[in-house]
């Protein structure tokens, strides 16, 4: 239990609409990181968010779009889903302060678009 | 993009056995992670070994790191049917030490143990 909670857990959507997913982070924790499984394959870097301003982005098109607030917590937003955007999305919340840069990650939110 | 590679990609032991799996990565890093997930679910952290540190334990899991040759290795001593699970490399390679979240994780090595 990492104290970190997604929602919502299973999701389906049809090619061409939006998506939002939710992220609550570990208590005391400032940042949070967003990645995308495929399935079969390691989690990739999407976009982490640190005092509610994005910290840094991987190879993902500016349709992925992101929100923290001031209580921590972030939002993952995807427009014009694609038939790949089907995947696990996990967040994952750290401290800027006093640790060595490990992640705790939620269960996810699965998507697919059909 | 992925940064390195893992192997084997499946791995399938007895109960009692120990399993070894390796992580090669591309660039310099500042840490590597080690990440278990069971079933599609979240990551869970394992053990975190720095640059300057060539191997670490912690209870049944051994990591070794050789920067020169940019690899890993993980070891679980003694597995048991509660280890199968993936198991997924992770390099840090931020401009600061360490970069509070901007991993490259591999593409994971499956493990089953069985009973």
């Amino acid at each position: 239990e990492t104290g970190v909670t997604q929602s919502p857990t299973h999701l389906i959507k049809t090619r061409g609409q939006q998506v939002t997913l939710r992220c609550s982070s570990q208590s005391g924790h400032n940042t949070v990181s967003w990645y995308q499984q495929a399935l079969g394959q390691g989690p990739q870097f999407i976009f982490q968010y640190y005092r509610e301003e994005e910290n840094g982005r991987g190879n993902f098109p500016p349709r992925f779009s992101g929100l923290q607030f001031p209580n921590y917590s972030s939002e993952l937003n995807v427009n014009a889903l694609e038939l790949d955007d089907s995947a696990l999305y996990l967040c994952a919340s750290s401290s800027s302060g006093g640790h060595t840069g490990e992640l705790f990650f939620g269960e996810g939110s699965r998507l697919t678009v059909l | 993009s992925q940064q390195g590679e893992e192997d084997p990609q499946a791995l399938s032991i007895q109960e009692g056995e120990n399993a070894t799996m390796n992580c090669s990565y591309k660039t310099s890093i500042n840490n590597l992670q080690w990440y278990r997930q069971n079933s599609g679910r979240g990551l869970v952290h394992l053990i975190l070994i720095r640059s300057n540190e060539r191997e670490k334990h912690s209870g049944r899991l051994r990591v070794t790191l050789d920067t020169s040759k940019k690899s890993s290795s993980l070891l679980i001593t003694a597995s048991r049917a509660a280890d199968t699970a993936s198991y997924f490399c992770a390099t840090d390679a931020g401009a600061r030490s360490p970069s509070y979240g901007k991993l490259t994780f591999g593409q994971g090595t499956i493990l089953t143990v069985h009973p």
